[in-house]
């Protein structure tokens, strides 16, 4: 079965960077997703790592660590919008394992 | 170039009623997949779907639950004598092909209430 542990929620303030860790126990991994997902809104697609190392898009990056079973989200220079849950998956052949979210308490 | 799209978006049914969740993919997607977010939960795969297989329905509750993906017509997610723990957010997403590292686009989910 899968596993995925994720903090419950982070508060920071407009400008700061927030670090959502992820870490996983999978039967079979393709590579680690992140999705975002406004007030129980549609999950919008963020990042995918299937190899070692950071990726980087905008003001988000994602981390993956395969040895370690472990990834994390960096959101930088927080925005009022960024207030959302950020869900990490794992995605094995064809199917997302959802971790149960964190959310993101962004003030002014 | 439309997103997926799921009708309806709420839904109340009272228990022992049927309740029918259609998804449209996304232009030129031909894989479909269900799943159910609990409220405070992550998403639950429930079925992957192509047009008329079902792949995989092994997060799929064995009884009342059915789900369809015709030739032609959209997914049609089908729940039989709903109770109460049936409440939730049903979203499908849609893929152009399965495995690999293909993004999932998912709808804007239908939330079923049962009374």
């Amino acid at each position: 079965g899968q596993s995925l542990e994720q903090p419950s929620e982070v508060t920071a303030v407009e400008g700061a960077i927030v670090q959502i860790n992820c870490t996983y126990q999978t039967s079979g991994f393709y590579g680690l997703s992140w999705y975002q997902q406004h007030d129980g809104g549609a999950p919008t697609f963020l990042s995918y790592n299937a190899l070692d190392g950071l990726e980087e898009t905008g003001r988000f990056s994602s981390f993956l660590s395969r040895s370690d079973s472990y990834g994390y989200l960096l959101l930088q220079e927080l925005q009022m919008k960024d207030s959302a849950s950020y869900f990490c998956a794992v995605f094995n052949d064809y199917k997302l394992s959802f971790g149960a979210g964190t959310t993101v308490t962004v003030r002014a | 170039n439309a997103g997926v799209m799921q009708n309806p978006r709420h839904l109340v049914r009272r228990r022992g009623q049927e309740a029918r969740l259609r998804c449209s993919p996304m232009k030129g997607h031909s894989h479909v997949y269900w799943y159910r977010q609990l409220p405070e939960e992550g998403l639950k795969f429930m079925v992957y779907l192509q047009k008329e297989n079902i792949i995989d329905e092994s997060g799929m509750p064995k009884e009342r639950f059915s789900a369809e993906f015709p030739k032609e017509g959209p997914s049609i997610l089908r729940i039989q004598q709903v109770v109460r723990g049936d409440s939730a957010a049903y979203f499908c997403a849609s893929s152009p092909s399965g495995g690999g590292a293909d993004t999932q686009y998912f709808g804007p989910g239908t939330r079923l209430t049962v009374l």
